[in-house]
């Protein structure tokens, strides 16, 4: 049972549109956030990260925001890019190493 | 650096096989994992070693054996293969204990007939 539930599983965005993923979590002891990002026949890389400790981050076209009371967060993909077309996984972990991954979301960005 | 190396690329066993899947990182991390993702699943933690000489299981572990000699090599040993083990399998590693960067290796996909 996965402890982090990603969704939507695929979404499909124009060039310079909004692209959003969510995911939600139970395990209230989950303390920090990743975000990695997956091209075809490569291995996930690190992309942005948050602790529950603030409510939004961002880095460049990239904006994790987090709710602790709801155990959601998200990621925002601004300007989305054809380049930007990948797999995405939320992840969580409670300070000792292991991750727990969301299912993925493959984003196509239409030029 | 090389990073994370994984060999091989790719592989096809029979059921029952056994087979080495290799892992090395030239960052001198001393936490490294294995993982398996399949689709629909995301990457689900198979095991994890904190240092040389340590491991522990992961999430789905059966099935699979680690050991963890050096700082640098990390392999997955499959005993028997199994239909089931069919996926794709990264190794990661990392500098510290918790909410440090992974760094993932190309992936091994395997396919086991």
């Amino acid at each position: 049972q996965q402890q982090v539930k990603q969704s939507p599983q695929s979404l499909i965005v124009q060039k310079g549109g909004i692209s959003i993923i969510n995911c939600a979590y139970e395990n209230t002891a989950f303390d920090y956030f990743p975000w990695y990002q997956q091209f075809p026949g490569k291995g996930p890389a690190l992309l942005i990260a948050i602790r529950p400790d603030v409510s939004e981050k961002k880095e460049g076209r990239f904006t994790i925001s987090f709710n602790k009371s709801a155990k959601q967060f998200s990621l925002h993909i601004m300007d989305s890019q054809p380049g930007d077309s990948a797999t995405y996984f939320c992840a969580a972990s409670f300070n000792d190493y292991k991750l727990s991954f969301g299912a993925g979301t493959t984003v196509t960005v239409r030029a | 650096n090389a990073g994370v190396t994984q060999t091989p690329k790719f592989q096809v066993l029979k059921t029952g096989q056994s087979m080495t899947l290799q892992c090395a990182q030239d960052m001198n991390h001393e936490y490294m994992s294995w993982y398996r993702q399949d689709p629909g699943m995301g990457l689900r933690l198979i095991h994890y070693s904190v240092g040389a000489g340590i491991t522990d299981q992961g999430e789905v572990p059966n099935g699979y054996n680690v050991s963890r000699s050096t700082t640098e090599d990390f392999p997955l040993r499959l005993l028997s293969a199994a239909p089931s083990q069919t996926s794709v399998y990264f190794c990661a590693s990392s500098y510290g204990q918790s909410q440090e960067t992974q760094y993932f290796g190309p992936g091994t996909r395997l396919l086991v007939l």
